[in-house]
């Protein structure tokens, strides 16, 4: 099983470039969601799908936008890349309740010059 | 407001001593806690889950957690460490609602000396 995927493994971008990190997951999971990582501080939510066609905001949602088209797949959107976004990006998928464990991706791992 | 902290950003221990890492968490209703281990370049992946059935949980690689709901605290421990355990450790409390997110400590990075 693949379990939780995302798209890229690492990238360069320059300060205000656009793009899109991608993430599937295989479970048939209804809940999925973006943190980031840096050092020192854990990870933290930066947005939150409930179900298809639902997001709600996190801990840290400013300059991200996400997108969840189907029950697999949810993305994260970066408008105008700054350099605060220098971070590592996990997605993560659940199932329906809070005694489940989350299950997170390899991660994908942006660098903002 | 659920919150974690984790005592000690870096642990040391000597290859078959015992690891044990600090958790403590704060929760207004009963915690859902969970440690996960990253090891460098990878994703998280759980080791251990505590969800009330019994305070002391027994997980991957001879890890195991209790749960002390006098001392807020959920520690990691292992008897016996082995070089393959060098890796960062996460306690996260999970909230008890529909967005059921994690809240994470800031993580402890266990070094194994040989």
């Amino acid at each position: 099983n693949a379990g939780v995927t995302q798209t890229p493994k690492f990238q360069v971008l320059k300060t205000g470039q656009s793009m899109t990190l991608q993430c599937a997951q295989d479970m048939n999971h209804n809940s999925m969601y973006w943190y980031r990582q840096d050092p020192g501080m854990g990870l933290r939510l930066i947005y939150y799908s409930a179900s298809e066609g639902t997001t709600d905001k996190g801990e840290v949602p400013n300059g991200y936008n996400v997108s969840r088209l189907n029950k697999r797949e949810f993305s994260l959107r970066l408008e105008s890349a700054a350099p605060s976004q220098t971070s590592v990006y996990f997605c993560a998928s659940t199932a329906e309740y809070s005694n489940q464990p989350q299950h997170f991706g390899d991660g994908t791992r942006l660098s903002i010059l | 407001a659920q919150s974690v902290t984790q005592l000690g950003s870096h642990v040391s221990v000597s290859e078959g001593a015992l690891v044990l890492l600090r958790c403590n968490y704060s929760s207004s209703v009963p915690p859902y806690l969970f440690w996960y281990v990253q090891y460098p370049n990878q994703g998280l992946q759980l080791l251990l889950k505590y969800t009330s059935a019994a305070t002391l949980v027994k997980g991957i690689n001879g890890f195991e957690a209790e749960f002390k709901k006098s001392e807020t605290s959920f520690h990691l421990t292992k008897p016996s460490a082995h070089m393959s355990d060098a890796a960062e450790y996460f306690c996260a409390v999970s909230e008890d609602t529909g967005r059921r997110a994690l809240t994470f400590g800031s993580g402890t990075r266990l070094q194994v000396q040989p």
